[in-house]
């Protein structure tokens, strides 16, 4: 398994600012996720960001609005920009250790960013 | 696309019920599932999870078998405590192609309550 932090825990923001959420891992690993969960809702995945490559961003989210910063093998920053009251919500990271052998495997998540924006 | 469906919530028992969760799923490839619990005001934890057909996970005295014929894996305990009471998300990962990071697909996720 892997122990994953997240900065901050939780924020109240004004609309039109943006917020930067940090995901740090207590072990190296290729593959970083980062999702999204509404109130009330499931997860939904914004983007994958592999170390030393552009984030790959799922249908309906752009880099302009969510940039992630991958740096190293043991951290990920995601931004979200210029907000609304639509961006309220939980984002959460997760790593996965299975490597690219095998049946896929498990994702280990943070504890999240609860994020109100008024 | 892949996708997961669970039943419907939320779900109330009392200590000491049986409980099911339903989930089915449909996938291209041959996934890996999972179930996933989220206690209030915490993030995501596994629960268990099988990677073939057949295979039967268990934790917590939770359990679930893999069932590729009906496309399902149904959550199962035979006991439930309060402490139990959580939300439960079944979701499924598949390698696109075989040569990718499994990317997780979640069911809409199930509230359960179980009162004293």
């Amino acid at each position: 398994s892997a122990v994953i932090s997240q900065k901050p825990s939780r924020d109240i923001c004004q609309r039109g600012t943006s917020l930067t959420i940090q995901c740090q891992v207590d072990s190296q690993v290729t593959m970083m996720f980062w999702y999204r969960q509404q109130p009330g809702q499931s997860l939904t995945l914004i983007a994958t960001a592999n170390q030393g490559s552009e984030a790959t961003y799922e249908s309906g989210f752009v880099i302009d609005k969510f940039p992630i910063s991958r740096p190293n093998l043991t951290f990920s920053t995601l931004t979200v920009s210029n907000m609304s009251p639509e961006d309220s919500s939980i984002y959460l990271c997760s790593v996965d250790l299975a490597g690219l052998a095998g049946p896929a495997g498990e994702q280990y998540f943070g504890p999240g960013t609860r994020l109100t924006v008024t | 696309g892949d996708s997961v469906t669970q039943m419907e919530g939320p779900v109330t028992l009392s200590e000491e019920a049986f409980l099911t969760i339903n989930c089915t799923y449909t996938a291209t490839g041959y996934p890996s599932l999972f179930w996933y619990v989220q206690y209030p005001g915490e993030g995501l934890q596994l629960l268990l999870k099988a990677t073939k057909a057949d295979d039967k996970g268990s934790n917590k005295g939770f359990e679930a078998t893999y069932r590729k014929e009906t496309t399902s894996f149904h959550l199962e305990k035979g006991s439930v405590q309060v402490s139990d009471s959580a939300v439960y998300f079944c979701a499924l990962s598949d390698r696109a192609g075989g040569t990718s990071y499994g990317k997780l697909t979640f069911g809409q996720g199930t509230i359960l309550t179980v009162h004293p």
